[in-house]
């Protein structure tokens, strides 16, 4: 079935501890995002990539890189993990960056930061 | 920064109607999408509005008015299977969505 695969489904991981989550899409789409959700507060936009080879700062991106080396893989890595980290991250994409961008999510990752 | 406001939690009966409202204020506006997202799942695109009015798409209708930054998703003839939450996003002056925190919709037998 076409669309965003996103590993792992969820982690445990020490604070200090740097874990990269991973995102794949097969739909040859443009854009790419990473968002988190927290209860209460909803999705928030983290980074995000307009085109292979360019990224950009969302609305939270302190504590997370993100490279995006070809079309289908947007990986997300936190390099020194700390416990407000622990949320729920969804990979996005779109068709394109512009217009009715309609966003398609992978199933998410949970991570929790102890 | 982005204001996007909708109620958290709705109650209502199966066969029922319940309109969800958004209002937002935003830097810039490039539409407003409205997606479903059941427990434990990835939210799915519901519907889109970047023109004032009605968009109807089967039981699920949206509505949106710019000059009053406001918009409604009306959810008819409920059935269980619509218990989820509704989130509510702005796409802004950069095309990128803000998302309101979400409504909680429980249908009741």
């Amino acid at each position: 079935t076409a669309g965003i695969t996103q590993a792992p489904t969820s982690q445990i991981l020490a604070a200090g501890r740097s874990m990269t989550l991973r995102c794949t899409q097969d739909m040859r789409h443009n854009a790419m995002y990473w968002y988190r959700q927290d209860l209460g507060l909803g999705l928030r936009l983290i980074h995000y990539s307009n085109t292979a080879g360019t990224t950009g700062k969302g609305e939270v991106p302190d504590g997370y890189s993100v490279s995006r080396a070809n079309t289908d893989d947007f990986p997300l890595t936190l390099a020194s993990a700390v416990p407000s980290q622990t949320s729920v991250y969804f990979c996005a994409s779109s068709e394109r960056a512009s217009g009715a961008n309609v966003l398609t999510f992978g199933a998410g990752s949970r991570l929790t930061v102890l | 920064g982005q204001n996007i406001d909708q109620p958290t939690e709705m109650t209502a009966t199966e066969g029922a109607i319940v309109q969800i409202n958004c209002t937002y204020q935003t830097s810039g506006f490039n539409g407003l999408f409205w997606y479903q997202q059941h427990a434990g799942e990835a939210p799915t695109f519901l519907s889109y509005n970047v023109l004032d009015g009605l968009e109807e798409k089967g039981r699920f209708s949206s509505f949106l008015s710019r000059s009053k930054g406001y918009s409604y998703l009306l959810l008819k003839e409920l059935q269980m299977k619509d218990s989820a939450s509704y989130l509510c996003a702005v796409s802004t002056d950069d095309y990128k969505l803000s998302f309101g925190a979400g409504t909680t919709v429980t249908v009741r037998a």
